[in-house]
């Protein structure tokens, strides 16, 4: 079975600070992999998708890694602002989708 | 457009009380219909998922069942809610292939 690990369980960062949020899979078998936004009591809010067989998406500040071969990928954020304070969660997606217990993050005005 | 509609958005409801929770999805068809449940402090736990009218597999075994009575109609029920089924429950689509998937904006449950 899929097994998704995000580290760290939770960053605070100050304002303008560039930061990276981690992602691991177990099984390399995967159609895509998906990164979510939750805020506070909300749904969730897709924010990147990356197929199988791409390397990188990326739009406005956020930009997302995959490397299949390691079972990993990341979630860049350049300039943090306050708005981005939530908690974000990778999921990958095969037979099924699995996600992560998500890495809750505070911006720091 | 597609769009996911999920209600209600809160609910309160007594031990031993019935559920009804719908999700509805527009501007696509055949979609795949997810049910997942997060609880306070924890991950997304899947709880059942249909590829099409009438077909549901179940991930867990537990106090809830769901039904497809339509192309794109996901409905969650309980005859007799626990406790223990307080929660947030969301509700997702997908289409099969390398799709990711869209999420609705969840129910709050809380069972008193």
């Amino acid at each position: 079975k899929q097994e998704v690990t995000q580290i760290p369980a939770a960053l605070s960062v100050p304002e303008g600070e560039n930061l990276v949020l981690n992602c691991s899979f177990t099984d390399s078998a995967i159609y895509n992999l998906q990164w979510f936004r939750q805020d506070p009591g909300k749904g969730l809010t897709s924010l990147l998708l990356i197929q199988s067989s791409q390397r990188e998406q990326t739009s406005g500040r956020l930009n997302a890694s995959l490397d299949k071969s390691s079972g990993r990928s990341t979630l860049y954020i350049a300039a943090s602002q306050p708005g981005d304070s939530a908690t974000y969660l990778c999921a990958v997606g095969g037979n099924q989708f699995y996600f992560g217990t998500g890495t809750s993050l505070t911006v720091i005005p | 457009s597609q769009t996911i509609h999920q209600w209600p958005a809160t609910l309160v409801q007594p031990v031993g009380s019935p559920l009804s929770l719908e999700c509805t999805v527009e501007g696509t068809s055949n979609p795949n219909l997810y049910w997942y449940r997060q609880a306070a402090g924890r991950g997304l736990q899947l709880l059942f998922y249909s590829v099409g009218i009438g077909q549901i597999s179940s991930e867990v075994p537990q106090n809830l069942s769901a039904s497809r009575p339509q192309d794109r109609q996901f409905i969650l029920s309980s005859k007799k809610l626990l406790l223990s089924d307080s929660g947030f429950y969301l509700c997702a689509w997908s289409q099969i292939g390398a799709y990711g998937y869209t999420f609705g904006s969840g129910t709050r449950l809380t069972v008193v």
